[in-house]
């Protein structure tokens, strides 16, 4: 069964600090690899979907890497601005289409 | 596109009664996924359907719980009966399955309060 963690579950930073968002997942036979924001008491915002044959996707200030051979993903933020706080999730996305998610990072950047 | 639509926002109901929740995907999207998140548990798939059936509802606690998908427009996840435990914010997301893409769109969700 797969296995996604999150380190560190809360992360409070200084603002425009460059910081980095880890995501573990056991099996790495995945399809691909999302990574969602979601602010308090609202819905998941797709940031990033890196397919399975790529190493990383940017948009903007976030930047996702991902290696499958040892089930890692990191998500990049530069230079973080408050509007950047909210909780971070990834999720892994197997052959059957399913999302297995991540207990996310709750990102914090202070102004 | 207006997105994932789901509704009620928020349902506040009482131990015993019967709870719909909603869900318009996105026009075109043939795979519809309901997920619900607790403090607890985080998010958790619950069923998932493909052009309309369902394809995998082993995430569905118990037989109080069913979903049906009747057009490719419109999905309703039932509870009955409500339970106090059922308290959490039902999701539901859509995606387009053809190709590598799978990226999934979630809709703002039903925050779901039973007393």
């Amino acid at each position: 069964k797969q296995e996604v963690t999150q380190i560190p579950a809360a992360l409070s930073v200084p603002e425009g600090e460059n910081l980095v968002l880890n995501c573990s997942f056991t099996d790495s036979a995945i399809y691909n690899l999302q990574w969602f924001r979601q602010d308090p008491g609202k819905g998941l915002t797709s940031l990033l979907l890196i397919q399975s044959s790529q190493r990383e996707q940017t948009s903007g200030r976030l930047n996702a890497s991902l290696d499958k051979s040892s089930g890692r993903s990191t998500l990049y933020i530069a230079a973080s601005q408050p509007g950047d706080s909210a909780t971070y999730l990834c999720a892994v996305i197997g052959s059957a289409r399913q999302l297995t998610f991540g207990s996310g990072t709750q990102l914090t950047v202070l102004p | 596109d207006a997105g994932v639509i789901q509704s009620p926002r928020h349902e506040v109901t009482e131990m015993g009664q019967e709870v719909t929740l909603r869900c318009k995907p996105i026009s075109g999207h043939d795979y519809l996924f309901w997920y619900r998140q607790t403090m607890m548990r985080g998010l958790e798939l619950l069923i998932y359907f493909n052009n309309n059936v369902p394809i995998d509802d082993s995430g569905m606690p118990e037989d109080r719980f069913s979903a049906k998908m009747p057009n490719a427009s419109f999905s309703t996840l039932k509870i009955q009966p409500s339970e106090p435990r059922d308290s959490a914010v039902y999701f539901c997301a859509s995606s387009l399955g053809r190709g590598e893409g799978n990226e999934q769109f979630f809709g703002p969700g039903t925050r779901l309060t039973v007393l």
